[in-house]
């Protein structure tokens, strides 16, 4: 039962083209959510986060819009750098606050 | 460096062996966290502790498998008689405190990676 979707497993873009990466979920209950960034080897490493009560939250090249309505949420990297390749999870918190629903994940790929 | 460490970082076994991970968290936090990551799949919950009490386990922690948290710092997850579909990344993740918005994100280690003949 995927309740985070992430139906993109992969995209390429040009280097300082936007690159937009999105996020499906099921869950109504779900309040709080967050893109993670992850290299070949390493774990995965926060990037940006983003509440329900909210419906942009942007940090840098980052932002993260959320449609509550279409439970779905996107990332906007923009311009988008050769070093932003890597892989990006979309997770959504629990009602129970105590472990993050993660999606499948969307490899990016930036071409210099 | 005082992220979240791991060991082993691979580790290669025969069907049917037992094994262990370790994970030693950030050492303010006090919530760990154990999660799963397969081939093509995004991380999936398996078990977290809250200093030493171990609060939640997923229906994917098979009677096979046991994690501790003995003294509420390192952790140790063992999987007993491995199966080949325990192949998979084990992820240890830490957080100071309940996560959320004003509170705790989750810090992820490195990861051990798991393969059995």
């Amino acid at each position: 039962d995927q309740q985070v979707k992430q139906n993109s497993p992969s995209l390429s873009v040009q280097e300082g083209r936007i690159s937009i990466l999105n996020c499906d979920y099921t869950n109504s209950m779900f309040d709080y959510f967050l893109w993670y960034k992850k290299y070949p080897a390493e774990g995965p490493t926060f990037l940006i986060s983003i509440s329900s009560i909210k419906d942009k939250n942007e940090d840098g090249r980052f932002t993260v819009f959320l449609n509550k309505s279409a439970k779905h949420l996107s990332l906007h990297i923009v311009p988008s750098q050769p070093g932003d390749s890597a892989v990006y999870f979309c997770a959504a918190l629990s009602n129970t606050g105590n472990q993050f629903y993660f999606g499948t994940g969307t490899s990016l790929t930036v071409i210099p | 460096d005082t992220g979240v460490s791991q060991d082993p970082r691979h580790k290669i076994t025969k069907r049917g062996q037992n094994v262990t991970f370790r994970c030693d968290p950030i050492s303010e936090h006090n919530r760990l966290y154990w999660y799963r990551q397969t081939l093509g799949q995004g991380p999936e919950f398996l078990t977290y502790f809250q200093n030493e009490a171990q609060l939640e386990k997923s229906r994917l922690l098979s009677d096979r498998f046991s994690a501790e948290r003995p003294k509420g710092s390192f952790s140790t997850l063992e999987i007993q008689r491995t199966e080949q579909g325990d192949s998979a990344m084990y992820l240890c993740a830490s957080s100071l405190g309940r996560l959320g918005k004003n509170t705790g994100e989750l810090f992820f280690g490195e990861g051990s990676r798991l393969t059995v003949l």
